[in-house]
């Protein structure tokens, strides 16, 4: 069963940092493409990252770039995020999924979250 | 950059509705459009992907149609467990952009 894990959310203040793992089982992460992707509270879904097989293709949105870098270490099945210069507007839950790709792209496995807030 | 909508942001609906949710891109995409359902403190989970292939597992009476700027989730007959939040993704650029989603809730 394919099963992905996030934890390292929590309270941080403005300007502060924090590192988002995510940890996969039931797949082998280095035939997958990851991604994150974040909910603020109340919101819709916002694409954050994503990260190609390999690491050699990584893209970011506009909202996080330069301040916001993804990783992986296959041998390890992880996935991670770290967040640097956090804003109150950083505020959301925090999901890695699973990019499949076919003809197309979709995220066909998502974790269950982590929250972060950003808050004096 | 590729901007998505939805619409409506709300759909009252009864059990056994047919419901249709439409979603919109800025520039084509092909067919490089996924559908996703969520419900309140859960994960998003995929339904369709490639615009109309329905992913493993999920239900015939959900079904994807579209190409190009416009696209359509359609609910044959709408069931309890349909009353969800949806929205759609592009994955055409180096990006998945979703749309804002359409909330569709009991009338």
């Amino acid at each position: 069963e394919v099963q992905l894990v996030e934890s390292g959310g929590g309270l941080v203040k403005p300007g502060g940092s924090l590192r988002l793992s995510c940890a996969a089982s039931g797949f082998t992460l280095s035939a997958y493409g990851m991604n994150w992707v974040r909910q603020a509270p109340g919101k819709g879904l916002e694409w954050v990252s994503s990260i190609s097989s390999s690491s050699t293709y990584i893209y970011y949105a506009d909202s996080v770039k330069g301040r916001f870098t993804i990783s992986r270490e296959n041998a390890k099945q992880s996935l991670y995020l770290q967040m640097n210069s956090l804003r109150a507007e950083d505020t959301a839950v925090y999901f890695c999924a699973r990019g499949r790709c076919s003809t197309t792209c979709a995220l066909d496995s998502w974790g269950q979250g982590t929250l972060v807030t950003v808050s004096s | 950059d590729i901007q998505m909508t939805q619409s409506p942001s709300t759909l009252p609906a009864s059990v056994g509705d047919r419901v249709t949710v439409t979603c919109r891109a800025s520039q084509s995409i092909s067919n490089w459009l996924a559908w996703y359902q969520q419900k309140p403190g859960k994960a998003p989970k995929l339904l369709i992907y490639d615009a109309s292939s329905l992913e493993s597992g999920v239900p015939s009476r959900f079904s994807g149609s579209g190409f190009g700027t416009e696209f359509t989730l359609t609910i044959s007959s709408l069931q309890p467990d349909d009353f969800a939040t949806y929205y759609c993704q592009q994955s055409n650029t180096y990006s998945f952009t979703f749309g804002p989603g359409t909330k569709v809730d009991i009338k």
